[in-house]
């Protein structure tokens, strides 16, 4: 079945580093694919996505591109800040046979320190 | 405010017992998704529910069941709990249960079993 896999955590960086956190996916279909963001006591937000190959997402200084030949969707951040730590979620959305429900991986914590 | 509500935010209850999770999905979305968030196995999509109709199951379990009422509100009923039942419960909606869609989560129920 549909699946994501991202890096263990946790990743622990200084201000202004530059982030990459892994995700790769196995999918029947062409799913669409996501980031989320879970800052600490609080709901999943959507980060960013992109629903075919080659696309890129970008939001708040993050940028992710569908690479289907890799099966991949890595994050990246130029500069990372403090209020970036949280925990980051890959994710696929595929019609198959989970309907169109989200598909998770495991969660990277990013811990960034001033 | 996401526009998911999820009540109660907490529930401590005993093994062996009953509870109900109830989920208001954003004005407009059809589509509601419950999650089980647990340490040791991440997020783990349960069922997806589409204007009144089961769209699809995950892992959830047979003590577990769901509904989503004519007012497009969405219950999750956890029977017979038991100690590893704990985690956080999250319901997410979407306007319309396709791949390109992101969802917008609530900010969960937590439940402790004692």
């Amino acid at each position: 079945g549909d699946s994501v896999t991202q890096m263990e955590g946790p990743v622990t960086l200084s201000e202004e580093a530059f982030l990459t956190i892994n995700c790769t996916y196995t999918a029947t279909g062409y799913p669409s694919l996501f980031w989320y963001v879970q800052y600490p006591g609080e709901g999943l937000q959507l980060l960013l996505k992109a629903t075919k190959a080659d696309d890129k997402g970008s939001n708040k200084g993050f940028e992710a591109t569908y690479r289907k030949e890799t099966t991949s969707f890595h994050l990246e951040k130029g500069s990372v800040q403090v209020s970036d730590s949280a925990v980051y979620f890959c994710a696929l959305s595929d019609d198959g046979q989970a309907g169109t429900a989200l598909i998770f991986g495991k969660g990277t914590t990013l811990s960034v320190s001033s | 405010d996401s526009g998911v509500t999820q009540t109660p935010k907490h529930l401590i209850t005993a093994t062996g017992q009953r509870v109900t999770l109830r989920c208001s999905p954003r004005s407009g979305d059809l589509s509601v998704y419950w999650y089980q968030q647990s340490l040791d196995q991440g997020l783990q999509f349960l069922i997806q529910y589409y204007n009144g109709e089961e769209r699809a199951k995950g892992n959830i379990l047979e003590r577990f069941s769901a509904q989503q009422f004519p007012d497009l509100h969405s219950e999750l009923n956890l029977s017979s709990l038991e100690l590893g039942d704990s985690a956080l419960y999250f319901c997410a909606s979407s306007a319309q249960p396709g791949q390109n869609y992101g969802y917008t989560f609530g900010s969960g129920t937590r439940l402790t079993v004692v």
